[in-house]
């Protein structure tokens, strides 16, 4: 099967401009993830969708992170403005949803990241 | 609130030789899944392996199994016959169910050089 698919792998900005990253998940699959790596720490879990509805944005910086998912399909997250500690690495993921009987049981894939760099 | 502790940040293992990785967790929660990912250079994460809390059997994939002690919270990895291909970063994952969906929290990760 396809895997999950973002667009661009690099990108390299001002402070202060705006920058959009876009991912599509894998066909089906409900859950959709917006992560953001900075070097050496794990995954910090900035926006998740349930088919094109939010369910998690407490770790979104709001004044200046925006995600949409349109059609619960392809989803952008833009940053406006940009600041230095911006500068990390930005991973999609999607899961299928197994209901509450979980079944599957949830497996998240990911794509490749978007690496970002703010000078 | 849930959290995942890798505490050791990097490591090494000889080629051929046996490597654990250790991850603990805290949750009041009965039902949830915990994963190890490898994250290489090329930074796509890569599912090893997955354990489900409400089996009391240790999940294997080849080289690599885990040591699942639930009452401890406590999640290792063991990677078998070390290959130059293991080096990168594992995370530790942890899975639970909300009302309508999954969520999903990440250890700090622990990064692993696998030596000639």
């Amino acid at each position: 099967e396809a895997g999950v698919a973002q667009s661009p792998r690099y990108k390299i900005i001002e402070k202060r401009q705006s920058v959009a990253f876009w991912c599509n998940p894998i066909s089906g699959h409900a859950t959709l993830y917006w992560y953001q790596q900075i070097l050496g720490q794990g995954p910090k879990l900035l926006i998740q969708f349930q088919n094109n509805g939010v369910v998690d944005d407490s770790q979104l910086p709001k004044d200046r992170f925006s995600a949409e998912r349109l059609k619960g399909v392809d989803s952008t997250l833009k940053i406006q403005p940009a600041k230095l500690e911006d500068s990390a690495v930005y991973l999609c993921a999607s899961s299928p949803w197994g209901g509450p009987d979980r079944v599957p049981p949830g497996k998240a894939f990911f794509g490749q990241g978007t690496r970002l760099t703010v000078v | 609130a849930q959290t995942v502790t890798q505490s050791q940040p990097e490591m090494s293992v000889q080629e051929a030789e046996t490597v654990t990785l250790s991850c603990t967790y805290d949750t009041s929660e009965s039902n949830y899944y915990l994963f190890w990912y490898k994250q290489p250079p090329s930074r796509q994460m890569i599912l090893v392996i997955r354990q489900e809390a409400y089996k009391q059997q240790n999940a294997t994939e080849n080289r690599f199994s885990v040591n699942f002690q639930k009452a401890a919270k406590s999640f290792s990895l063991k990677i078998s016959d070390s290959q130059l291909g293991d080096t990168a970063m594992y995370f530790c994952a942890f899975m639970f169910p909300q009302t309508s969906y999954d969520k999903v929290i990440f250890g700090p990760g622990t990064s692993l050089s696998v030596i000639p």
